[in-house]
Order: structure tokens, then C-alpha cells, then sequence
């Protein structure tokens, strides 16, 4: 059974960076698809952040395209967020997804919250 | 943007009862369209993927239908486990979401 599991810190600074770890269980990411990271803002608005694809090319939402860079530790078959400069307006429950190019995402992670303040 | 408007934003509902939701896309989407599930601390459920495919292992219960701009999520007898939020999903061009439905229990 695939499985995707989210974790980090709940709790970061304005300003500073988040970073996300999501295990994935069931499944080697570099074996196909792409590799999501997705948020969900509080009032249930959803946004798109990237992938990381199963070659290790990136692909980012332009909105948060000079902040955010998703990486990969194959050995562990992790993938990982990093978003810079954080505000308040990043405050968000954080998931990881699989995505499947013509059927879109098809596992989720249950998702960490992260409140970003001070 | 490909913009997803979502409705109804809330759902009452009993169990037997057929429910429609409903995802309007700014453009079209060329049947570019899924349907999640999510209950309350839990990785949201693909239930059916462009418009009308059902994921394995969910009830047939689910259907999906829609081109263009319009799409339709149906469960035609609401079953006590199918309470919750629900979502659709546009991957045609960049990827973008609606608001969410949530079904609850009248």
C-alpha cells in the first residue's frame, strides 16, 4: 500500500524558512510520477506549490516561484519542501501527493498544520 | 488562472438520499477533472479521476459527468461513511481547486 507521510515543524518565525520532510512508503519516487506539494489555507482554499518528477526536474507555482525549492533523498525515498521567507499568509496545513500526469493526484498525505508567527 | 467555483459550499443531507455537487471551471477543461473525499484529519480520497473514471476500490455509488466547463459529482444513495468535505480538482492547465462541499448529515 502506498503511503505518504508529512512531517516538520508546526511553528516558525516570520521570515524565516519552512522545511517539510514527506516519507513515502510503498512506492520508490523514482520509479514514475511526479512528487507534490500542495497547501491548503485556512478557509479551505487549496494551492498547487510543485513537484519534483521522478528524474529529479522541478516544476513550481510562478507565485512562489523565488521561494520555494523541492529537493530529493532517493536512499530514503523522501522529498522535501523548502519555502523561504515566510509570512503569516503561509500559515496553511502542508500536504505531499503523488501525481499522475493524466490522471492527476492520486495518494495524499494527511497533512501537517504550520503556523507561521512570531 | 483556470479558476474552479464550487457548489453548494454546504450539504445537508440524509442517508439514502441522492446529492449532486457541482464545479464550474473558468474555461474549459477538457474533462480534466477529479472528485476527492476527505474526512476531518485524513489525506483526502481520489474518488473519480477526468470527469468520469472511478478509482479502484471506491463504491460505485460514485459517478462523475461534465465537459466543457460544468462537472458533476452524483452518490446516488448516500451511505453513513460518506459524510464529509469534498473537493473538486482541474489539472487541464496548471493545477487549481475548488473551494470544497461539505456533506453533512441532516
Amino acid at each position: 500500500e502506498i503511503q505518504l507521510q508529512e512531517s516538520g515543524p508546526g511553528l516558525v518565525k516570520p521570515s524565516q524558512s519552512l522545511s517539510l520532510t514527506c516519507s513515502v512508503t510503498g512506492y520508490t519516487i523514482t520509479s514514475g510520477y511526479d512528487w507534490s506539494w500542495i497547501r491548503k489555507f485556512p478557509g479551505n482554499k487549496m494551492e498547487w506549490m510543485g513537484y519534483i518528477s521522478n528524474s529529479g526536474s522541478t516544476n513550481y507555482n510562478p507565485s512562489l516561484k523565488i521561494r520555494i525549492s523541492i529537493t530529493r533523498d532517493t536512499s530514503k525515498n523522501q522529498f522535501f519542501l523548502q519555502l523561504n521567507s515566510v509570512t503569516t499568509e503561509d500559515t496553511a496545513t502542508y500536504y505531499c501527493a503523488r501525481r499522475h500526469r493524466r490522471s492527476g493526484f492520486d495518494y495524499w498525505g494527511q497533512g501537517v498544520m504550520v503556523t507561521v508567527s512570531s | 488562472d483556470i479558476q474552479m467555483t464550487q457548489s453548494p459550499s454546504l450539504l445537508s443531507a440524509s442517508v439514502g438520499d441522492r446529492v449532486t455537487i457541482n464545479c464550474k471551471a473558468s474555461q474549459n477543461i477538457n474533462k480534466y477533472l477529479n472528485w476527492y473525499q476527505q474526512k476531518l484529519g485524513e489525506a483526502p480520497k481520489l474518488l473519480i479521476y477526468n470527469t468520469n473514471n472511478l478509482q479502484t476500490g471506491i463504491p460505485s455509488r460514485f459517478s462523475g459527468s461534465g465537459s466543457g466547463t460544468d462537472y458533476t459529482l452524483t452518490i446516488s444513495s448516500l451511505q453513513p461513511e460518506d459524510f464529509g468535505t469534498y473537493f473538486c480538482f482541474q489539472h487541464n492547465s496548471w493545477n487549481t481547486f475548488g473551494a470544497g462541499t461539505k456533506l453533512e448529515l441532516k
